[in-house]
C-alpha cells in the first residue's frame, strides 16, 4: 500500500514561513490535499489539487508538489495556525493520509 | 449551510456489529460522494470508506475491508456505515465528510466539509 511520510513537529517564529513536508512515491505525479486539525475539532481542509485554496481559506496558505515530495507553506505564520496539518492522496482505489505534522507557532 | 450529523456510536464489544448514520443537510445531497474517515485516539486520520454520489461505487480502507459497508439513501439524504466484526482497533471518532470530485475511478478535489464525529468505542 501506498505510503506518505511527514516530519512529527514543524517549529516557526510568529511572522516567519513554515514549511510542511509530506514524503512518497513519485507523488508528483497526482493531487495532493492538506488538512489543518485543531484539537477537539473536525479537519479542515486548506489546500487541494497541489496548490488550490478552498473559499475562506487565507491566502498565507500555499502549496507545491513535485517529484517525491508535496509542500505546504504557510507564511506569515498567525498563532491560529498553531495545528495539525495531514496531506492526503488517491491511490489504488483508496485514500491515504499522510500521519500528520503537529506545527507549533513560537 | 452545510451540515453533516453523525449518529449511532457507543460502546460495543469485540465481534458485535454497529451502524453509523449521517444526515445531510445544507446542499445537494445527491452530487456528492460521501466518505467515512475515523480518528482513534490520539492518533492521525484513517480513511474508511467512500460511496460514489450514484452509489455506483464503494471504496474502502485495506483495516475494514470484508467487515464494514457503505450505503446512502438519496431521498432521506442520508449515508450509513455497517461495522461488523468489531475489533479493539477499530475504536475511534467516526467522520462523515463529502467531497464533489469523485468520478470514474477516484477522488480528485478533497473532502471540502466533515462532520464532528461520533465515538465508537469497541471493549469487553
Amino acid at each position: 500500500s501506498y505510503e506518505l511520510t511527514q516530519p512529527l513537529s514543524v517549529s516557526v517564529a510568529l511572522g516567519q514561513t513554515a514549511t510542511i513536508t509530506c514524503g512518497g512515491d513519485n507523488i508528483g505525479s497526482g493531487n495532493v490535499h492538506w488538512y489543518q486539525q485543531k484539537p477537539g475539532q473536525a479537519p479542515i481542509l486548506v489546500i487541494y489539487r497541489d496548490n488550490s485554496r478552498p473559499s475562506g481559506i487565507p491566502e498565507r496558505f500555499s502549496g507545491s508538489n513535485s517529484g517525491n515530495t508535496a509542500t505546504l507553506t504557510i507564511s506569515r505564520a498567525q498563532a491560529e495556525d498553531e495545528a495539525d496539518y495531514y496531506c492526503q492522496v488517491w491511490d489504488s482505489s483508496t485514500y491515504v493520509f499522510g500521519p500528520g505534522a503537529k506545527v507549533t507557532v513560537l | 449551510q452545510v451540515h453533516l450529523v453523525e449518529s449511532g456510536g457507543g460502546v460495543v464489544q469485540p465481534g458485535r456489529s454497529l451502524r453509523l448514520s449521517c444526515a445531510a443537510s445544507g446542499f445537494t445531497f445527491s452530487t456528492y460522494a460521501m466518505h467515512w474517515v475515523r480518528q482513534a485516539p490520539g492518533k492521525g486520520l484513517e480513511w474508511v470508506a467512500v460511496i460514489w454520489y450514484d452509489g455506483s461505487e464503494e471504496y474502502f480502507g485495506d483495516s475494514v475491508k470484508g467487515r464494514f459497508t457503505i450505503s446512502r439513501d438519496n431521498s432521506k439524504n442520508t449515508v450509513h456505515l455497517q461495522m461488523n466484526a468489531l475489533r479493539v482497533e477499530d475504536t475511534a471518532v467516526y467522520y462523515c465528510a463529502r467531497e464533489d470530485g469523485c468520478i470514474g475511478g477516484g477522488c480528485y478535489t478533497g473532502i471540502d466539509y466533515w462532520g464532528q464525529g461520533t465515538l465508537v468505542t469497541v471493549s469487553s
